[in-house]
């Protein structure tokens, strides 16, 4: 069953150093997003993107960060300077459809991200 | 507060029984819901949706009930085994007037064998 990946699985980094989070959404999938996870809090949505631009993004996706397709198949998240509070879990999930129409997202198993 | 919340923070039940997991929104206006199932290590996993053109909808072993009324959802698991071991959150995908996730904090499902 394809499945979307994620590397590194942990990324532990020092404060104001820039981190890039790799994801390989599912190959016919379109629409594609990047999910944080704080320990022991809920799911945030970061932000969405299709067709090579980003759709939506949430307050927490300020200018620290972006994304990028950067070839056919890997979709990443870069934070400029990291911060202690970016410490938390990221998920990657992709979908073939948007989610108003039902789109069925599949999350990638996500990389935890220490910043020290 | 929140706009998804989740009544209780951890649920046991021995295999074998009925789980109840339940979930209120805030937002009249909310019109889609899903339920995802999250495992120790690993990402949320898309169990059911629900539109709020419906009141009730099934799927293997699983079931979730929409009260528009008072802005209630629930997933109901049948002959739940330790596999079903995992947090579940519920997520309004409108509540922003935009189809992005809001989640809720979820509840562990501890299955006893």
């Amino acid at each position: 069953e394809p499945e979307v990946t994620q590397t590194p699985s942990h990324q532990v980094t020092q404060m104001g150093q820039e981190v890039i989070l790799r994801c390989v959404p599912i190959s016919n999938h379109l629409y594609f997003y990047w999910y944080r996870q704080i320990l022991g809090q809920k799911v945030e949505f970061l932000v969405s993107f299709y067709n090579n631009e980003i759709s939506e993004k949430s307050e927490i996706f300020d200018d620290q960060f972006s994304v990028e397709r950067p070839d056919g198949s890997n979709f990443t998240l870069k934070i400029r300077s990291t911060k202690l509070e970016d410490s938390a879990m990221y998920f990657c999930a992709s979908s073939e459809m948007t989610l108003a129409q039902a789109g069925t997202q599949y999350f990638g198993p996500g990389t935890r991200l220490t910043v020290l | 507060g929140e706009s998804v919340g989740l009544h209780l923070p951890t649920l046991s039940v021995q295999e074998g029984d009925n789980s109840i997991i339940n979930c209120a929104y805030s937002n009249s206006a909310s019109d889609y819901f899903i339920w995802y199932k999250q495992e120790s290590g690993k990402g949320p996993q898309f169990i059911i949706d629900i539109r709020s053109n419906m009141d009730k909808r099934q799927g293997q072993r699983v079931t979730v009930l929409l009260n528009k009324t008072v802005k209630h959802l629930s997933l109901q698991i049948a002959a739940t085994q330790p596999g079903d071991s995992a947090v579940y959150f519920c997520a309004d995908l409108s509540s922003g007037g935009s189809y992005i996730p809001t989640f809720g904090r979820g509840t562990s499902l501890i299955v006893h064998p």
